[in-house]
């Protein structure tokens, strides 16, 4: 069975640009989490979804935001980017709510 | 608020010396406790899920352990390539993931 896949695995962009990160779950898996990973921080929860109905946020601000489709693919969106959103983001699934979260590769993203 | 503390930070140990690492946590109506591993570079790979104090699990030389308060994830006789970050994380009521900074394991040969 296939794993998580995350789509970039690497990014460069400048402050002030928008990015768009795409996660496709494991096949059968309905929630898709996003977590934001840096050295500072550790790992920090940013949203879940789950049957395209984002069903918990993490407490960041407003320019991260995600979707999910009917197909339980995953995107999540940063605006107006900032030097300090440079970080590895982590998709990752699960069959529930409740269940088990698997992750993938991760995207590594660098604000400049 | 829920917390995850993870000790120690950084482990070195000796190929075949065995030891522990500690998770301790405060979250009312525990849902799960999760231990990942991450290599460098690579995203967590999940090892344990442990539910209710009193239960453990093992996988090959790991073993994870819970209690009301704390987890252990023991690694016997560990080898080189078990070097890695191991987290844990919580799973309160609302469903909340909550990580713990992890703790750096080295193995020398």
């Amino acid at each position: 069975k296939a794993g998580v896949t995350q789509t970039p695995r690497y990014l460069i962009k400048t402050r002030g640009q928008q990015v768009t990160l795409s996660c496709s779950p494991i096949s059968g898996h309905r929630s898709v989490s996003w977590y934001q990973q840096t050295p500072g921080q550790g790992l920090q929860f940013l949203f879940e979804y789950f049957s395209e109905t984002q069903r918990n946020k993490g407490n960041f601000p407003g320019r991260f935001s995600g979707r999910q489709f009917s197909n339980s693919r995953s995107e999540m969106n940063v605006s107006t980017l900032e030097l300090g959103d440079s970080a590895l983001y982590l998709c990752a699934s699960s069959l529930a709510l409740e269940k088990t979260q698997y992750f993938g590769p991760g995207t590594r993203l660098l604000v400049l | 608020e829920d917390q995850v503390t993870q000790s120690p930070e950084a482990l070195r140990l000796q190929e075949g010396e065995s030891s522990s690492l500690n998770c301790s946590y405060t979250v009312s109506g525990l849902r799960g406790l999760f231990w990942y591993r991450q290599d460098p570079g690579k995203g967590p790979e999940f090892l344990f899920t442990l539910y209710s104090a009193g239960e453990e699990k093992e996988k090959e030389r790991l073993k994870a352990t819970l209690t009301k308060k704390e987890s252990f994830l023991h690694i016997t006789a560990p080898k080189p390539e078990d070097s890695a970050t191991y987290l844990c994380a919580v799973q309160a009521p609302n469903n909340d993931m909550r990580f713990g900074a992890g703790t750096r394991l080295t193995v020398k040969p």
